[in-house]
């Protein structure tokens, strides 16, 4: 399979914990993009990467949420001190950037609750 | 400016029938205007896109409409079927970021 891959595809943590999510692009994918989805809405833009600089974050990113991809290749995603509101299905997605027809390329997702 | 427009939020269809979902935008610096298919527990995945130098584009029975001046498009989904029961997102984005402002979905159910 040489989708995008997400690990955990679900988590459950209590409040106040810290969650971390890997995102694992298509090869060669220079682009890496975080979106957070929660129940009956669209997925909303959190953060992208080319290689492996940051290029943009959400408003919604707060201070308790980091996302790196230090080697260009795969990308974290860390939320301390977990909220309820956290709660959500975390996507990546994975592009060629400008050598590509504009597509993201979806991952299934990493599902967290937080109780 | 940033937001994109979905609606219905629901829809209902007999097989066969041509369901319609339309989506508006604002910000005139969109130029890639992609829809994304998905299913329960599944990432999206792209169904088609068009970009405002057409004003229509079809791939198999699945087609988008585009009107640059009123700024909406749409998406026919001709001789649907019930596999084609899931969420359908539309999705805006320029500037060549391919960052996506997702419009908040259409869940569509065919009856068999």
């Amino acid at each position: 399979d040489t989708g995008v891959s997400q690990d955990p595809r679900h988590k459950i943590t209590k409040r106040g914990q810290n969650v971390t999510f890997r995102c694992d692009p298509i090869s060669e994918h220079n682009r890496l993009y975080w979106y957070r989805q929660t129940l009956g809405q669209g997925p909303e833009f959190l953060t992208y990467f080319q290689n492996e600089a940051q290029l943009e974050k959400s408003r919604l990113l707060s201070d308790r949420f980091s996302a790196e991809r230090p080697k260009g290749s795969f990308s974290t995603l860390e939320i301390q001190r977990t909220e309820q509101g956290d709660s959500a299905m975390y996507l990546c997605a994975s592009s060629p950037g400008d050598r590509g027809t504009g597509e993201l390329f979806f991952g299934e997702g990493s599902r967290l609750t937080v109780l | 400016q940033q937001q994109v427009k979905q609606s219905p939020q629901s829809l209902i269809v007999q097989k066969g029938g041509i369901p319609i979902i339309n989506c508006a935008y604002e910000n005139t610096a969109f130029d890639y205007f992609p829809w994304y298919q998905q299913f329960p527990g599944k990432g999206p995945a792209l169904l088609i896109a068009i970009r405002p130098d057409v004003s229509e584009k079809k791939e198999g029975r699945f087609t988008i409409s585009f009107n640059k001046s009123a700024k909406q498009f749409s998406l026919h989904i001709m001789d649907s079927q019930p596999g084609d029961s899931a969420t359908y997102f539309c999705a805006a984005s320029g500037s060549g970021t391919y960052k996506y402002i997702f419009g908040t979905g259409t869940r569509l159910k065919v009856l068999a």
